[in-house]
């Protein structure tokens, strides 16, 4: 298993109402990247973060938001939600932009 | 931006066969090849990686192959046993421009490991 922890592990929220995840990356580890993966999918690419700035982010709309604390721990946020925002949420920790990456248990979101 | 193509989507092998998964990708900035192994119910895991500069990696029972000029990379699991049934995925990233950092996923395979 590796160091990185994700809270809640579920979390059941309705339609329009806010969420926040939050992961804890692996020790050593500066970079935290944020994946939402649909049932039969494979991971998509929100966001990621080094060394607290933002460094990329992929097709998702404004409402999804994050940030990365001194401790590299991370949160991400996401307003308005839509039932399509229902799936898991995986946040994956690194030692830099180019090293492998190793992912959290996940958080389970399910939008009513 | 990157686009990773995954075949097959299901794959069935007895168990002591061989099992191919094949990748494709889109962007030849992509310098980085990752294939994770997810459990039902569980996170991704890291079962082995390969950069550009090498065309072949092999860890025991699995071994990845590259080939930069077509664009494809494939994991090749020899000696099947029943606990490797799981979903693969493959993925690629870059080190420049929009993909810098970004892991891009194939769309994933089902291995089904039968004893």
């Amino acid at each position: 298993e590796t160091g990185v922890t994700q809270s809640p592990t579920h979390l059941i929220k309705t339609r329009g109402q806010q969420v926040t995840l939050r992961c804890s990356s692996q020790s050593g580890h500066n970079t935290v990247s944020w994946y939402q993966q649909a049932l039969g999918q494979g991971p998509q690419f929100i966001f990621q973060y080094y060394r607290e700035e933002e460094n990329g982010r992929g097709n998702f709309p404004p409402r999804f938001s994050g940030l990365q604390f001194p401790n590299y721990s991370s949160e991400l946020n996401v307003n308005a939600l839509e039932l399509d925002d229902s799936a898991l949420y995986l946040c994956a920790s690194s030692r830099g932009l180019l090293y492998e990456q190793y992912f959290g248990p996940g958080t389970r979101l399910t939008v009513t | 931006g990157e686009n990773v193509e995954q075949h097959p989507s299901t794959l069935s092998v007895q168990e002591g066969d061989s099992a191919v998964i094949k990748c494709t990708y889109s962007d030849s900035a992509s310098n980085y090849f990752p294939w994770y192994k997810q459990e039902l119910g569980k996170r991704p895991q890291l079962i082995i990686d390969i950069r550009s500069n090498v065309g072949e990696k092999k860890d025991q029972r699995i071994a990845v192959t590259l080939n930069k000029t077509a664009k494809h990379f494939s994991l090749h699991i020899t000696e099947t046993q029943p606990e490797d049934s799981a979903v693969y995925f493959c993925a690629a990233k870059g080190d420049g421009g929009t993909s810098y950092g970004k892991l891009t996923f194939g769309q994933g395979t089902i291995l089904t490991v039968h004893p």
